[in-house]
C-alpha cells in the first residue's frame, strides 16, 4: 500500500502557484520524497524529490515539513499544461544498497490537479 | 539524451493469445522496471531488472513474465491474455551506481486491448 496522503483532486488559476500537499507519517529516516506526475494517458514524469531539506529545480519547489512527516509540491506559475495527476511517493533513495530493498515505486491515487484559465 | 522508448505503442489481442513488449532504456541506465495501468487498479508494479536478473516482482500471476538482455534491454510476455489484461503497460528505467538517487524515468508506454 501507498505511504502517503494526498487530496483527491484540486483546482488552480493559470499562472497561480499550485499547493500540493502529502502526508507520510510513517516516513522512514532512510526515505526519500519523491513527486511524479501523469499527463492523461503519458508515462509518469519525475519532478523533484528531497530528504529533508527544500528542493528547487526547474518545474517546481518541494518543501518538507522539520519532523518530515508532510510536504507541499510547488508548481510557482501553473500553466493549463500542469493539469495532470500528481503522484507523492516515498522510497528509500539507494535501493541497490539497502540489501535487497525494493526499487520499485508505489503509487498511491495522486491528486488530479486541474488549472484553469 | 533519447528517453525510454516502449514498442509497439499500441497492441490489439484476442483473448488466450500471448503478447510480448519491449523497452529500451535511457542509454546507461542499468535497472528496468515495468508497471501495469488500470483505471481500477492504478498504477501497480510488475517486476524489476538490473544485470539481467529479476530483482523484485509484484503480486501479479506467473503469467506475466520478463527478462532482461545484455544490454539491459528488457521484455515482458504476458501469456493466456485475459480481457483484464487489457491496460496501459509502462516501463521505467534508472541508473544505478554512484550516487545518485535513482529516479526512475518512464517511456510513453504501451496501450494493450484484449478483446
Amino acid at each position: 500500500d501507498a505511504k502517503t496522503t494526498q487530496p483527491t483532486s484540486m483546482d488552480c488559476a493559470e499562472g497561480r502557484a499550485a499547493n500540493l500537499p502529502c502526508n507520510h507519517s510513517t516516513i522512514s529516516g532512510n526515505e526519500y520524497v519523491y513527486w511524479y506526475r501523469q499527463i492523461h494517458s503519458q508515462g509518469p514524469q519525475y519532478i523533484i524529490h528531497g530528504l529533508k531539506n527544500n528542493e528547487t529545480n526547474e518545474m517546481a519547489s518541494l518543501i518538507i515539513t522539520e519532523d518530515r512527516k508532510s510536504s507541499t509540491l510547488i508548481l510557482p506559475h501553473a500553466t493549463l499544461r500542469d493539469t495532470a495527476v500528481y503522484y507523492c511517493i516515498v522510497r528509500v533513495a539507494d535501493p541497490y544498497n539497502f540489501g535487497g530493498s525494493q526499487g520499485n515505486l508505489i503509487f498511491g491515487k495522486g491528486t488530479k490537479l486541474s488549472v484553469k484559465p | 539524451k533519447a528517453g525510454v522508448t516502449q514498442t509497439p505503442r499500441y497492441l490489439i489481442k484476442t483473448r488466450g493469445q500471448q503478447v510480448t513488449l519491449s523497452c529500451s532504456p535511457i542509454s546507461g541506465h542499468r535497472s528496468v522496471s515495468w508497471y501495469q495501468q488500470t483505471p481500477g487498479q492504478g498504477l501497480q508494479f510488475l517486476f524489476e531488472y538490473f544485470s539481467e536478473t529479476q530483482r523484485n516482482k509484484g503480486n501479479f500471476p506467473g503469467r506475466f513474465s520478463g527478462r532482461q538482455f545484455s544490454n539491459s534491454r528488457s521484455e515482458m510476455n504476458v501469456s493466456t491474455l485475459e480481457l483484464g489484461d487489457s491496460a496501459l503497460y509502462l516501463c521505467a528505467s534508472s541508473l544505478v551506481g554512484g550516487t545518485g538517487t535513482y529516479e526512475q524515468y518512464f517511456g510513453p508506454g504501451t496501450r494493450l486491448t484484449v478483446t
